[in-house]
């Protein structure tokens, strides 16, 4: 069965240090999103990408970063990261037309920033 | 601003009953309107999609309706179960495919 899978699950790390959250998708989607989710919020949209070696900005994308090298990875790094970017990540994809499709979520990165 | 707002924040109903929880929207105008279930420490799954021309969608025992003109949308849960318990998610899609997310309502089943 296709599915959508985000590494690690779980990661503490201290201020300033580089980390990047992998996502992986069997579903050969172009469309492919990166969000946030905090308490009392609804997700925020970091990044996103239409395609390979397409990214576009989210409403929250100062601090990260993404790249696409090929259609089934959108990894999400975090080049300094900051006490304000403890958060749960969430990759997800879609079938292409927009975002008119149906979104697949993978099961979240959970990242604490110590 | 497009804005979400869900209500109630959290509900406790007991096994068995129904439940309706609501979903307020400014955005205008838009393309569709989805509803999402999330389990605790997993991702959101779709539940329906619903575009401005539908009134009601269907999921099993989750109906979603939706009043275009007062821009105000429903999800109702028939004959809750245990495995009901979630946060349940309302998402509007404005005109340019932007999804603009609520923040949930948290629904807790108690037998």
């Amino acid at each position: 069965d296709a599915e959508i899978t985000q590494s690690p699950r779980h990661k503490i790390t201290e201020t300033g240090r580089q980390v990047t959250l992998a996502c992986h998708q069997t579903w050969n989607h172009n469309n492919m999103f990166w969000y946030r989710q905090d308490l009392g919020h609804g997700l925020r949209l970091i990044h996103y990408s239409y395609g390979v070696h397409d990214t576009n900005k989210g409403e929250v994308s100062d601090g990260y970063s993404v790249s696409r090298s090929n259609t089934e990875d959108l990894p999400l790094t975090l080049e300094s990261a900051a006490s304000s970017q403890t958060s749960v990540y969430f990759c997800a994809s879609s079938e292409p037309g927009q975002n008119t499709g149906e979104l697949f979520f993978g099961e979240g990165s959970r990242l604490t920033v110590l | 601003k497009n804005q979400v707002e869900q209500s109630p924040q959290s509900l406790i109903i007991l096994e068995g009953k129904n439940c309706t929880l609501q979903c307020n929207y400014t955005v205008s105008p838009f393309s569709n309107l989805r509803w999402y279930k999330q389990d605790t420490g997993r991702g959101p799954v779709s539940l329906t999609i619903m575009t401005f021309s539908e009134n009601t969608k269907s999921n099993g025992r989750y109906t979603a309706t939706l009043d275009a003109d007062t821009k105000q949308s429903s999800l109702h849960i028939t004959a809750s179960q245990l495995s009901d318990s979630a946060s349940y998610i309302c998402v509007v899609s404005d005109s340019n495919y932007q999804l603009i997310w609520g923040a949930g309502t948290k629904l807790i089943i108690k037998p």
